[in-house]
């Protein structure tokens, strides 16, 4: 069982290209959260929110409270966009999905 | 600030063997908390404290013990290491237990058990 499903798992895009990772999730939330993690680095939090949308640069966040569902976008993408992206939500405790792997290719 | 460090960066240990992975927050931090990733599977909660003094288990919390003697630090200990317990291990933080905050990772202990 679990509580945080993504999509896609992994992700190619040419330079440039609008990007969506989605993710739903099956219980009620306090927040959700957008992490990114690097190849061999640590994590960083992009956004938390409980509802509509949050913009930070060529990153956007949305969420869906009915549908449960959140969107994180990455506008005209680079190569140094790549990364896993991690969604998380919590109520109480945090519960991750296993991460959505994308890579930009030059 | 630092933010949340952890040491070591990188550990092999044999099995039986036990040893302690260090978290340190300087940002004054209520909650602070313990995670494993493996492949495969997204970030699992170990264990997880809400102030000085006070712990709690997580989803796996078998194999590890923890304690929190002040707000500063949070180590985790492995009791007798077996493979299964090969993993990343991150440490993290929020400002408090009692509201929804962003949390803050440390950068990851990589722990080999053979």
């Amino acid at each position: 069982k679990n509580e945080v499903e993504q999509s896609p798992q992994n992700l190619t895009a040419q330079e440039g290209e609008f990007i969506t990772i989605n993710c739903s999730y099956s219980v009620g939330i306090s927040a959700l959260h957008w992490l990114q993690q690097h190849p061999g680095g640590g994590i960083v939090s992009l956004f938390m929110l409980s509802s509509g949308k949050k913009k930070h640069g060529r990153l956007i966040a949305t969420i869906n409270i009915q549908e449960k569902h959140s969107s994180l976008h990455i506008t005209a993408s680079h190569p140094r966009d790549s990364a896993v992206y991690i969604c998380a939500v919590s109520w109480g405790q945090f519960y991750f999905g296993t991460g959505t792997s994308l890579t930009v290719i030059p | 600030n630092a933010g949340v460090t952890q040491t070591p960066k990188f550990q092999v240990l044999k099995t039986g063997q036990s040893m302690t992975l260090q978290c340190a927050q300087d940002m004054n931090h209520e909650y602070m908390s313990w995670y494993r990733q493996d492949p495969g599977m997204g970030l699992r909660l170990i264990h997880y404290s809400v102030g000085a003094g006070i712990t709690d288990q997580g989803e796996v919390p078998n194999g590890y013990n923890v304690s929190r003697s002040t707000t500063e630090d949070f180590p985790l200990r492995l009791l007798s290491a077996a493979p299964s317990q090969t993993s990343v291990y991150f440490c993290a933080s929020s400002y408090s237990a009692k509201r929804v905050d962003t949390q803050y990772f440390g950068p990851g202990t990589r722990l080999t058990v053979l």
